[in-house]
C-alpha cells in the first residue's frame, strides 16, 4: 500500500512568517494529491488538490502546493501565515486507477500553531 | 443532503457492547469511505465502498469490525464487543466514482466513540 509521510509534526510560527509543510508519498503510479485542513472543532476541509497539469496548484486562503514527481513530494506553502491558520494539516494521496488504492491514504498530520 | 451526515455525533458505550455508526453520504456519490482518527494520530483507513460492494476492506482492524452499505447510499459501521482501544473519532467521507471527475472526498463531522 502507498504511504504518506509528513515530517513536521508540530510547527509554531509567528504571524506573517512563511510556511512550508513537507509531504512525501510512496507510490510509483499515477496519483491524486490533496491537502486537507482541520480547524479546531471542525471537520476536515479540502485546501487544494492536484490531479494533472500544472504541478503548482493554488488553493483557498492563499495556500499553494507544488508536486515534484521526481521527489515524490507535494509540499504545502503559504508566504505569510495568519493566526486563523492555526489548525491541523493533512496530506493525502490516492491512486484512482488502482482498485486497491482508491481510498485516500493520509499522513499523520502537522499541527500548526500561529502566534499573534 | 448538502453534506455528509453522520450519527450519532457522540457515543459512550460500555466495554463489550456492540455499537452501530451511521453515515449518509452526499446524494449521487457512489464512493464511500470510513476512517478512524485516534487522539493525536492521523486518519486510519478502514473500508471503501463503491456502490454497495467493498473492493477494499483492508483497513478493518479485526473481525469485530464490519460495515455494509445498502441502496448505494447509507452505510453502517458496526463494532462488536467493543474494547477501550476502539475509542476514537470515526469519520465517513464520500466522493464521485474514480474516473467520473474529481475524486475529492467530502468528510462528515464524525462520531466520537468512547468505550468505558
Amino acid at each position: 500500500a502507498q504511504s504518506v509521510s509528513q515530517h513536521n509534526h508540530h510547527v509554531i510560527l509567528s504571524e506573517a512568517a512563511s510556511l512550508e509543510l513537507g509531504c512525501n508519498y510512496s507510490y510509483g503510479g499515477t496519483v491524486n494529491l490533496f491537502w486537507y485542513v482541520q480547524y479546531p472543532g471542525q471537520h476536515l476541509q479540502l485546501l487544494l488538490k492536484y490531479f494533472s497539469g500544472d504541478p503548482l496548484v493554488k488553493g483557498i486562503k492563499g495556500f499553494e502546493a507544488e508536486f515534484i514527481k521526481s521527489k515524490f513530494s507535494f509540499n504545502l506553502r503559504k508566504p505569510s501565515v495568519q493566526w486563523s491558520d492555526t489548525a491541523e494539516y493533512f496530506c493525502a494521496v490516492n491512486a484512482p486507477m488502482d482498485t486497491g488504492r482508491r481510498a485516500l491514504t493520509f499522513g499523520s498530520g502537522t499541527r500548526l500553531q500561529v502566534q499573534p | 443532503g448538502a453534506g455528509v451526515s453522520q450519527s450519532p455525533s457522540n457515543k459512550v458505550t460500555e466495554k463489550g457492547k456492540d455499537v452501530e455508526l451511521r453515515c449518509d453520504p452526499i446524494s449521487g456519490h457512489t464512493a464511500l469511505y470510513w476512517y478512524r482518527q485516534s487522539l493525536g494520530q492521523g486518519l486510519e483507513f478502514l473500508i471503501y465502498f463503491q456502490g454497495n460492494s467493498a473492493p477494499d476492506k483492508s483497513g478493518l482492524p479485526s473481525d469485530r469490525f464490519s460495515a455494509e452499505r445498502t441502496g448505494g447510499s447509507v452505510s453502517t459501521l458496526t463494532i462488536q464487543r467493543t474494547q477501550q482501544e476502539d475509542s476514537a473519532v470515526y469519520l465517513c467521507a464520500s466522493s464521485v466514482a474514480p474516473g467520473q471527475g474529481s475524486t475529492e472526498a467530502f468528510f462528515g463531522q464524525g462520531t466520537r466513540l468512547t468505550v468505558v
